[in-house]
């Protein structure tokens, strides 16, 4: 089946200016975590969905960064006011819920001028 | 906090030779455990998993890995690396209390033909 999408691929823009990153899960997984990976680093938790509950936003670096999801499905996570240090892979994973396996989406390179 | 530790940064094979590639984790509770690998160009894609049972465990492409709970190691090991195995691998720990996947900062492995 579908595995997880993320759109864009790549995205670069000017610091100052805000960006949207998409995440579609895999059909029927109820979890949905945004990772980050940034150069010479393994991947950063930065946000949590599961079904209907709160979010966990404990990985969030600052309040720049911000996710949401919609309906139970697509994700969108947001950073406003992007620094350089914002540069990175942001990864988007889903599961069928918090016990099971994370499958990973192709993530969004970010790179911030 | 949880932490991954993988000490190998970077390992440099021939074809036909061994692979073991070390990981540590800094918890004392239940955990489960993962190898992913992403290949060049590609997106990580689950190598193999560790819930409980069997501390040896078998993953795709002839990888396997042994939980060893008193070294809190899960390293992981292919008898004989191919040239196709050149890829960046990254150990992952769960633990009962979090929601995320601990990540280590990943291995990159080239072989040589």
């Amino acid at each position: 089946g579908a595995g997880v999408s993320q759109s864009p691929s790549n995205k670069v823009t000017e610091k100052g200016k805000d960006v949207e990153l998409r995440c579609d899960p895999i059909s029927g997984h109820t979890a949905l975590y945004w990772y980050r990976q940034s150069l010479g680093q393994g991947l950063e938790f930065l946000i949590y969905f599961q079904g209907n509950s709160a979010p966990d936003k404990s990985g969030l670096p600052s309040d720049r960064f911000s996710a949401e999801r919609t309906g139970g499905s697509v994700s969108t996570l947001t950073i406003q006011r992007t620094q350089q240090e914002d540069s990175a892979v942001y990864l988007c994973a889903s599961s069928r819920d918090r016990q099971e396996t994370q499958y990973f989406g192709p993530g969004t390179r970010l790179l911030v001028l | 906090a949880q932490s991954v530790s993988q000490h190998n940064h970077h390992v440099i094979l021939s074809e036909a030779a061994s692979l073991e590639l070390g990981c540590n984790y800094s918890y004392g509770g239940t955990v489960n455990l993962f190898w992913y690998v992403q290949y060049p160009g590609q997106h990580l894609q689950l190598l193999l998993k560790y819930f409980s049972g069997d501390p040896l465990v078998k993953g795709i492409k002839g990888f396997e890995a042994e939980f060893i709970k008193s070294k809190f190691s899960f390293n992981l090991r292919k008898p004989s690396v191919q040239w196709s195995d050149t890829a960046e691998y990254f150990c992952a720990v769960k633990t009962t209390g979090a929601n995320n996947l601990f990540f280590g900062t990943g291995t990159r492995l080239t072989v040589i033909p």
